[in-house]
């Protein structure tokens, strides 16, 4: 069965202290790994898709990348609006479902 | 290019009722998959449809179950509802190709009491 395990559960930071996010998965062949924020009450915000291992992606402050049994966001520099909920999901080849991790729930303090 | 829309985005239920929760994709996507979040379980699936077929099902009892309708709108119904229906339930809608991102709507936070 298809296994996604996110660290920390939860991590605050102050407003320009970098950190990374990391979410471990087993999973019988990767179609795809996802990340996505989710803001309190609303639905997740896609941010990256990750393909193969060794793909990095950057948008703003965070980058994603990925191997062959892990992906990190790291966050560089972070501002108080990064607070959320980031989530990873992976696509399997053998399945159209998405399995989610738990989440990291981020507090930036400025 | 509008986003995936659900209606209603809140609802009050009390036990043994019924619901039926929908899901607008996005323009030009004929996928359609349901979610449900909650604070215990995190998001777990439900099913996905496409082309009006259901693909895949997640291990939820038979009072769930959904339709998708020509037009790639998709309703998601739960008889009975119990306590634990509880929860925010997310659609999700994807393009033609199984690869693609899966882009999420708002969410219909159902509150059963």
């Amino acid at each position: 069965e298809d296994q996604v395990t996110q660290s920390p559960e939860a991590l605050r930071l102050q407003e320009g202290e970098s950190s990374s996010l990391n979410c471990s998965y087993t999973v019988s062949g990767l179609r795809g790994l996802f990340w996505y924020r989710q803001d309190p009450g609303k639905g997740p915000e896609f941010l990256f898709t990750l393909y193969s291992a060794g793909e990095e992606k950057e948008k703003e402050r965070l980058k994603a990348t990925l191997t062959k049994k892990e992906s990190f966001l790291h966050i560089t520099a972070p501002k108080p609006e990064d607070s959320a909920t980031y989530l990873c999901a992976v696509h399997p080849n053998n399945d159209y479902k998405l399995s989610f991790g738990a989440g990291t729930t981020v507090t930036v303090r400025a | 290019k509008a986003g995936v829309t659900q209606t209603p985005r809140y609802l009050i239920k009390t036990r043994g009722q019924q619901v039926t929760l929908s899901c607008s994709p996005i323009s030009g996507h004929r996928s359609v998959s349901w979610y449900q979040q909650t604070p215990g379980q995190g998001l777990q699936f439900l099913f996905e449809y496409f082309s009006e077929t259901q693909r895949n099902k997640g291990n939820f009892p038979g009072r769930f179950s959904g339709r998708q309708f020509s037009n790639s709108r998709s309703e998601m119904n739960v008889s009975t509802l119990e306590l634990g229906d509880s929860a925010l339930y997310l659609c999700a809608s994807r393009g033609w190709a199984v690869q693609e991102t899966q882009y999420f709507g708002p969410g219909t936070r159902l509150l059963v009491l």
